[in-house]
């Protein structure tokens, strides 16, 4: 099993620049996560999904977007660059809610510069 | 927002037994996880309390205080192995829940 996939593993980003953080789960997972971790800290919640169609907040949810057409895929879009959002991102999924185990993809390193 | 605060950093010793302690906001709290990161990799599930009490899984335990909102993960007969980033994440209700983690602590087993 594939379980979470994210894609690229790594980028090096120009400031200003945009681009989308690729997540799919081959699961069937209902609940959807995006977070970022900055070095020596832990996960800050960026957006979450609930399902196809349902999207909203987490704690910093500023300077991204995201959306859910799919059970499967739910892209992070990152559309002005900047150095604060160097940081590794981090897709995970849950299936019935976020009281089940979540399971992580492998992260996407990005650097904005 | 929902805090959740463990401590930065711990160490201890090969065999020995370590308590790693997180509390956090009970306003909304509906469950507790623990996850277990080695650096450079993704988090990995170690454990889940919504009651209160001690849930045992090997080398590992977790206990849960709703009241009190505190919890801690024991890891007992420690391994070189079980040095990693312990994450404390809670699940936090309301119009839909979501899972909010601390900071996590950052355990270093000696020889």
């Amino acid at each position: 099993n594939a379980g979470v996939t994210q894609t690229p593993k790594f980028r090096i980003l120009k400031i200003g620049q945009s681009m989308t953080l690729q997540c799919t789960q081959d699961m069937n997972h209902n609940y959807m996560y995006w977070y970022r971790q900055d070095p020596g800290m832990g996960l800050k919640l960026i957006y979450y999904s609930v399902g196809a169609g349902i999207t909203d907040k987490g704690e910093v949810p500023n300077g991204y977007n995201v959306s859910r057409s799919t059970t499967e895929d739910f892209p992070l879009r990152l559309e002005l660059a900047a150095p604060s959002q160097t940081s590794v991102y981090f897709c995970a999924s849950s299936y019935e809610s976020p009281n089940t185990e979540a399971f992580f993809g492998q992260g996407t390193r990005l650097t904005v510069v | 927002g929902q805090n959740i605060d463990q401590p930065t950093e711990m160490t201890a010793t090969e065999g020995a037994i370590v308590q790693i302690n997180c509390t956090y906001q009970t306003s909304g709290f509906n469950g507790l996880f623990w996850y277990q990161q080695h650096a450079g990799e993704a988090p990995t599930f170690l454990s889940y309390n919504v009651l209160d009490g001690l849930e045992e899984k090997g080398r590992f335990s977790s206990f849960l205080s709703r009241s009190k909102g505190y919890s801690y993960l024991l890891l007992k007969e420690l391994q070189m192995k079980d040095s990693a980033s312990y994450l404390c994440a809670a699940v936090y209700g309301g119009a839909t829940n979501k899972l909010i983690f601390g900071t996590g602590t950052l355990l270093a087993v000696q020889p």
